[in-house]
């Protein structure tokens, strides 16, 4: 297994441009979520998704959107990027058995907004 | 909202020394989660706690969960080089999202 996968790794952009950073992962996971991590500031939840066709708003929806169309791929998509979104990105997927739910973590993608 | 409060924020200990990091929520807590993160890394789920009071060990690892549900430690034992990281609880309310904590940044010197 593959586990968690995002693309790309790294990307800079202008303010205003748009970009869809992809997530994957090979595990038949129903839970799956997008955070930022800023320095300081732990992780904070963008928006997840509970399910193929369903999704929620996290902490800090505000200039994300995202679907869920399969199990496997939950992309997040940037429709105006600012530099309060130069962050980096984890995507992370989980499952529950029996009351105890185990995260898996992506890579991560590092985004530089100018 | 919610709050999960850790600290310390950042601790540098002698390698051999141990360690512990706290957490507090403001909110009773369904279960709190513990992960790892290496510089440059991604966090690594560590384990979960649900019980009020457990206790948990991973080799010199312990974790606990208060007796309320609102609060947690994870102290290790005789540190290592290979301990360095930044070490995060999540805490979930009942039917509720995931809440991270700021992360205690460990430095181990040898």
């Amino acid at each position: 297994n593959a586990g968690v996968t995002q693309t790309p790794k790294f990307q800079v952009l202008k303010t205003g441009q748009s970009m869809t950073l992809q997530c994957a992962q090979d595990m038949n996971h129903e839970y799956m979520s997008w955070y930022r991590q800023d320095p300081g500031m732990g992780l904070r939840l963008i928006h997840y998704s509970v399910g193929a066709g369903i999704t929620d708003q996290g902490e800090v929806p505000n200039g994300y959107n995202v679907s869920r169309s399969t199990t496997e791929d939950f992309p997040l998509r940037l429709l105006s990027a600012a530099p309060s979104q130069t962050s980096v990105y984890f995507c992370a997927s989980s499952y529950l058995t029996q009351g105890q739910e185990t995260q898996y973590f992506g890579p991560g993608t590092r985004l530089l907004v100018l | 909202g919610q709050q999960v409060m850790q600290i310390p924020q950042y601790q540098h200990v002698q390698e051999g020394e141990d360690f512990t990091t706290y957490c507090n929520s403001s909110t009773t807590l369904s279960n709190i989660q513990w992960y790892k993160q290496r510089p440059g890394g991604h966090p690594v789920f560590l384990i979960q706690l649900v019980k009020s009071g457990e206790v948990k060990k991973q080799k010199r690892l312990t974790f606990q969960f208060g007796e309320a549900k609102k609060n947690s430690s994870l102290h290790i034992t005789a540190t290592q080089t290979t301990d360095v990281g930044t070490y995060f609880c999540a805490g979930r309310e009942y039917g509720n999202k995931l809440v991270f904590g700021a992360g205690t940044i460990l430095r181990v010197k040898s």
